[in-house]
């Protein structure tokens, strides 16, 4: 009964691969985040997405993109995978515009 | 840069005694959170407090916001060793999507 549920866990790649992470909420929230933690815990917003909007953080590279099948899932796919891409990246879920966010455990990436 | 800056980045203490953690902030806000993470695991939603609040209080946490200052601090009253971890503020803009903007945390020790 996971609240907010990523896969996989962790994930070693090879640069120049193509990989995806999946997300999955049983809250029935509305709202779905992608953040990236780096090395030294700074967490930066990659993007947001509800039923009527996808927002992306501009800074993001448009090797990212969010694919959302349905309002319960917000799968992350990345292409060309390159060496700064190595992260711990969290999948996050609210309701509303201004509520707490429920977060999951994290996918560690190391691509190398 | 980030929008929240936590200060001090590292705090140890004896078990039993108060932490203290602030936070300060640049831009105007809807709403200021705190979360906790635990080493390896996912932030933790620990309260929320509205910009139009002074003061809010749960179990031994208690979170003030001086929206003139720009500025909000978590206290933790009489710690245990479970509090070891590190806490983050997060800054709910006034744009859509409540995308948060998260500081650079508090990496808070309790020592038993």
């Amino acid at each position: 009964d996971t609240a907010v549920s990523q896969t996989p866990k962790y994930l070693v790649t090879q640069m120049g691969n193509d990989k995806s992470i999946k997300c999955e909420q049983n809250l029935g929230h509305d709202t779905m985040y992608w953040y990236k933690q780096d090395s030294k815990k700074f967490l930066k917003i990659m993007f947001s997405y509800n039923n009527k909007e996808l927002i992306i953080n501009e800074t993001v590279p448009n090797r990212f993109s969010p694919k959302s099948p349905d309002k319960a899932h917000l799968n992350l796919h990345i292409n060309s995978l390159e060496l700064g891409d190595s992260a711990v990246y969290f999948c996050a879920s609210s309701q509303g515009n201004s509520g707490g966010y429920t977060f999951g455990s994290g996918t560690r990436l190391t691509v190398v | 840069s980030q929008q929240g800056e936590e200060d001090p980045q590292a705090l140890s203490i004896q078990e039993g005694e108060n932490a203290t953690m602030n936070c300060s902030y640049k831009t105007s806000i809807n709403n200021l959170q705190w979360y906790r993470q635990n080493s390896g695991r996912g932030l933790v939603h620990l309260i929320l407090i509205r910009s139009n609040e002074r003061e809010k209080h749960s179990g031994r946490l208690r979170v003030t916001l001086d929206t003139s200052k720009k500025s909000s601090s978590l206290l933790i009253t009489a710690s245990r060793a479970a509090d070891t971890a590190s806490y983050f503020c997060a800054t709910g803009g006034l744009n859509a999507g409540n995308m948060l903007t998260f500081g650079g945390g508090t990496r808070l020790m309790v020592k038993p």
